[in-house]
This record gives structure tokens, C-alpha cells and sequence, in this order.
């Protein structure tokens, strides 16, 4: 059974820093580009960075860069968004997914994130 | 990286079709046919219903079908049933950054 299982989130104060975690199994991670998206609540859906299978290349929503930081290891099968300097504005459900020409399939059922004082 | 643009709510009853449009420009869904259409039930992770316009994965029902006309993309639910009540979004290659872009998404109300 393909499946992602994402972990990491918590409550936390702005300004400080988080590290999400995406295990994947079923499926050749080696092979493929894998992609963080999140949910602010009640709101849609926004990509957020994205990673080629050999982590040579990383892309990033403009409102992130600089901020976040997507990685992987392979040998792991796990996806990671290291996140820095958070904000109230940061507070979203993220979720992590496999990208196949721009369409994502599976999803993780998310990790919520929330920033306050 | 703009959103493309989704009507926030549409409505049918049972056994009737809807119609869900997502508009964005030449630069994303007009330019290219990486259109994907993602169904999300409350406190629930998205599914992905239809990539590349108007594929479906293996377990998607048939009464979900994609297609798309110049900048603007269509995701017809057909003979809809109470279980299709959820929230749809579309999504895009934007064009440039190698970047996803979404719709705003859509709520879906079966009468």
C-alpha cells in the first residue's frame, strides 16, 4: 500500500523553528519528486516547495523562500520541511505528497502546525 | 503565482450532474494540460479524482470527467450521490518556478 505518513507538528511560539517529517513506504521514493503542500484553516490549499528525487533541485512558493527549507534521505524514505522564524501566518495542516507531473497522489493525512503566543 | 479561479459553491441533486470550473491563464492551465482535480471531504486529506485534464486514477469513479478549453478547466461530477459532497479543488503547472498553482476550491452541495 502506497502511504505518507507525516509527523512533526506542534504548537509553538512565533519566531521559532520546526522540523516536519514525511515517511513514505510502498512505492520507489528513490524515484520520485516529492512535494509539501498546506491548509491555513478554513482556507484552501497552497503549495509550498517541492524536491527532485535526488534532492539536487528544490523549488519554493515566494512566500517561503528563504524560510523553509525541504530535504530529503533517501535511504530513509523520508521527506522533511525545516521551518524557520515562524509566524501566526505559518499556522496550517501541512501535508506532504508524491508529485507525478504536477499532480499529487497520495497524500499524507497532514500534520497541524500552530504558531501562537 | 496567482490562483486560478473556482466558483465557491455549486449544488445538484441526486442522480443530476454539476459542473466545476477553474479558470487560471496561458501561462498555467491555457499552456499546458498538467490539470489536476482534487476532492477533499471535511477533516480529511485531499484525493487526487483526475490528472492531466481528464484522467482518472485506477478507483476513481467514471462519473467524474475532466476536460478544458482555453485557460479554463471543467470537472463534471455526473449522476451525483450524497457521498460526492466535499470540497474541489483544481490545480496547475504554473508555468514557471516548476511550481504547483491551486484554485481556491469549490464546495459541493448535494440537495
Amino acid at each position: 500500500e502506497v502511504q505518507l505518513v507525516e509527523s512533526g507538528g506542534g504548537l509553538v511560539q512565533p519566531g521559532e523553528s520546526l522540523r516536519l517529517s514525511c515517511v513514505a513506504s510502498g512505492f520507489h521514493f528513490t524515484f520520485t519528486w516529492m512535494t509539501w503542500v498546506r491548509q491555513a484553516p478554513g482556507k484552501g490549499l497552497e503549495w509550498v516547495a517541492k524536491i527532485k528525487p535526488d534532492g539536487s533541485e528544490k523549488f519554493y512558493v515566494d512566500s517561503v523562500k528563504g524560510r523553509f527549507s525541504i530535504s530529503r534521505d533517501n535511504a530513509q524514505n523520508s521527506l522533511y520541511l525545516q521551518i524557520n522564524s515562524l509566524r501566526a501566518d505559518d499556522t496550517a495542516v501541512y501535508y506532504c505528497a508524491r508529485e507525478m507531473y504536477w499532480s499529487l497522489d497520495p497524500w499524507g493525512r497532514g500534520t497541524q502546525v500552530t504558531v501562537s503566543s | 503565482q496567482s490562483a486560478l479561479t473556482q466558483p465557491p459553491s455549486v449544488s445538484g441533486s441526486p442522480a443530476q450532474s454539476v459542473t466545476i470550473s477553474c479558470t487560471g491563464t496561458s501561462n498555467d492551465v491555457g499552456g499546458h494540460n498538467f490539470v489536476s482535480w482534487y476532492q477533499q471531504h471535511p477533516g480529511k486529506a485531499p484525493k487526487l479524482m483526475i490528472y492531466e485534464v481528464y484522467k482518472r486514477p485506477s478507483g476513481v469513479p467514471d462519473r467524474f470527467s475532466g476536460s478544458k478549453s482555453g485557460n479554463t478547466a471543467s470537472l463534471t461530477v455526473s449522476g451525483l450521490q450524497a457521498e460526492d459532497e466535499a470540497d474541489y479543488y483544481c490545480s496547475s503547472y504554473a508555468g514557471s518556478n516548476n511550481a504547483v498553482v491551486f484554485g481556491g476550491g469549490t464546495q459541493l452541495t448535494v440537495l
